[in-house]
């Protein structure tokens, strides 16, 4: 089966910087790409994705980048603000599958110092 | 907006004990899914259904059971809770249209003594 792994655990950064986390899938038929953002005492929420035929999705201030080839794909995070401090998983899925399946990465726990 | 309710926020239970965990959505998807999350590991699935009365195992069904007898409705169930079944438990649903757009609850801290 499909297995992601996802870096790093922990980020830290100060207000205004850049933060990327990247992760990686085993399965060459996974075809998209999901990131969720989880903040405290919430459930996890889609923020952005990506689908195999395209290399780099943008939507303000967060970006997401594949590679394919690599089997690699990273989150982009530019002009941080402490509001963007939460956990955030990366995913990886087939969507030729029946119902949907998601494999998570381990998650990284982003903190935004002001 | 979609809405995922989980029963409790917070649960403690007896080593040994029964325990159900309930789910409703409220936007008729077809799918839905029970997760636990642990530190380190990130969301590993336990079961899913997409359909009433269908099931299906996911990476971790070891110890937990499930049950969907209404559309929106979807029970996890630990027949004897052991010490490491403790965790935060996620469910979530997906539309049949965009299955892969999962919308998830607040999420049950069971803590098994």
């Amino acid at each position: 089966g499909e297995n992601v792994e996802q870096h790093p655990s922990t980020l830290s950064v100060q207000e205004g910087d850049s933060a990327v986390i990247k992760c990686t899938y085993s399965d060459s038929a996974s075809n998209y790409f999901p990131w969720y953002k989880q903040e405290l005492g919430k459930g996890p929420q889609l923020i952005i994705d990506i689908r195999s035929n395209v290399g780099e999705k943008k939507d303000q201030r967060i970006a997401v980048t594949l590679n394919k080839t690599a089997k690699h794909f990273s989150l982009h995070i530019t002009e941080t603000q402490p509001e963007d401090s939460a956990v955030y998983f990366c995913a990886a899925s087939t969507t030729g599958t029946s119902y949907g399946k998601l494999t998570f990465g381990q998650g990284t726990i982003l903190t935004v110092h002001p | 907006d979609v809405k995922v309710t989980q029963s409790s926020r917070y649960l403690v239970k007896r080593t040994g004990e029964k325990v159900f965990l309930e789910c409703v959505q409220d936007m008729d998807h077809e799918n839905m899914f029970w997760y636990r999350q642990d530190p380190g590991l990130g969301l590993r699935l336990i079961y899913f259904s997409y359909d009433v009365k269908m099931k299906e195992k996911g990476d971790i069904p070891e110890g937990y059971s499930v049950s969907r007898e209404k559309k929106e409705r979807f029970s996890l169930i630990l027949e004897s809770a052991s010490t490491n079944q403790t965790s935060m438990y996620l469910c979530a649903s997906s539309p049949l249209e965009t299955k892969n757009i999962q919308y998830f609850g607040a999420g049950t801290r069971l803590s098994v003594l």
